[in-house]
């Protein structure tokens, strides 16, 4: 049982190239999240998702996008990386969104860095 | 609305108690508690629900005042293994995802 699994852990990208973060949990939860979290900083709800082909924004959208064909997998993809977007992107995932007595639970995260 | 939590940091020595206290603004209907070790990935430790009672775990308990909107999380007989930011994580009703607050770095001393 691997949990939630992120891969790359680190990449860096030049200003104005894309890439995609993968995301996959073996757990069958229907609910998945992207965070990103700055130095020093809390966690922001990027994309969520609360079953296959079903997407939503949370806070901090802009400069991404989700898709979820499948329960396990939840790719962030972003577009013309901007050194704003420098940050620990931790996806998450749980078997429902409200009274969630299992938690959250994490992948290792992907340090990006953009420059 | 992001939860407010305090103190934002706070040094002890092993063996003495701490305090973290998550409100918000917003009704809630959950509060989550997680810690994040440096350069890891957040790790829940629990939730209490609306209506709920004080939870816990060995010398970690939590406490939901629904009045006051507010969560603390009580540690006993700190270890240097609680050392780690600390993390609320808010739902309000009719959200299905956490907002988190910015944390309370805790440091414990031996």
């Amino acid at each position: 049982n691997a949990g939630v699994t992120q891969t790359p852990k680190f990449r860096i990208l030049k200003i104005g190239q894309s890439m995609t973060l993968q995301c996959t949990q073996d757990m069958n939860h229907n609910y998945m999240y992207w965070y990103r979290q700055d130095p020093g900083m809390g966690l922001k709800l990027i994309y969520y998702s609360v079953g296959a082909g079903i997407t939503d924004k949370g806070e901090v959208p802009n400069g991404y996008n989700v898709s979820r064909s499948t329960t396990e997998d939840f790719p962030l993809r972003l577009e013309l990386a901007a050194p704003s977007q420098t940050s620990v992107y931790f996806c998450a995932s749980s078997y429902s969104g409200q009274s969630s007595f299992y938690g959250y639970t994490f992948g290792s995260g992907t340090r990006l860095t953009v420059v | 609305q992001q939860p407010v939590q305090s103190p934002q940091a706070v040094i002890l020595r092993e063996g003495e108690d701490a305090v973290i206290n998550c409100s918000s603004s917003k009704a809630l209907y959950s509060v989550h508690w997680y810690r994040q070790k440096h350069g890891e990935a957040p790790v829940f430790l629990m939730i209490l629900l609306k209506g709920g009672e004080q939870k816990g775990h060995e010398k970690i308990s939590a406490s939901f005042n629904e009045k006051k909107q507010q969560s603390s999380l009580y540690l006993t007989a700190s270890q240097l293994s609680y050392s780690g930011t600390y993390f609320c994580g808010t739902e309000n009703f009719g959200n299905e995802k956490l907002t988190f607050g910015t944390g309370t770095r805790l440091t414990i001393i031996p």
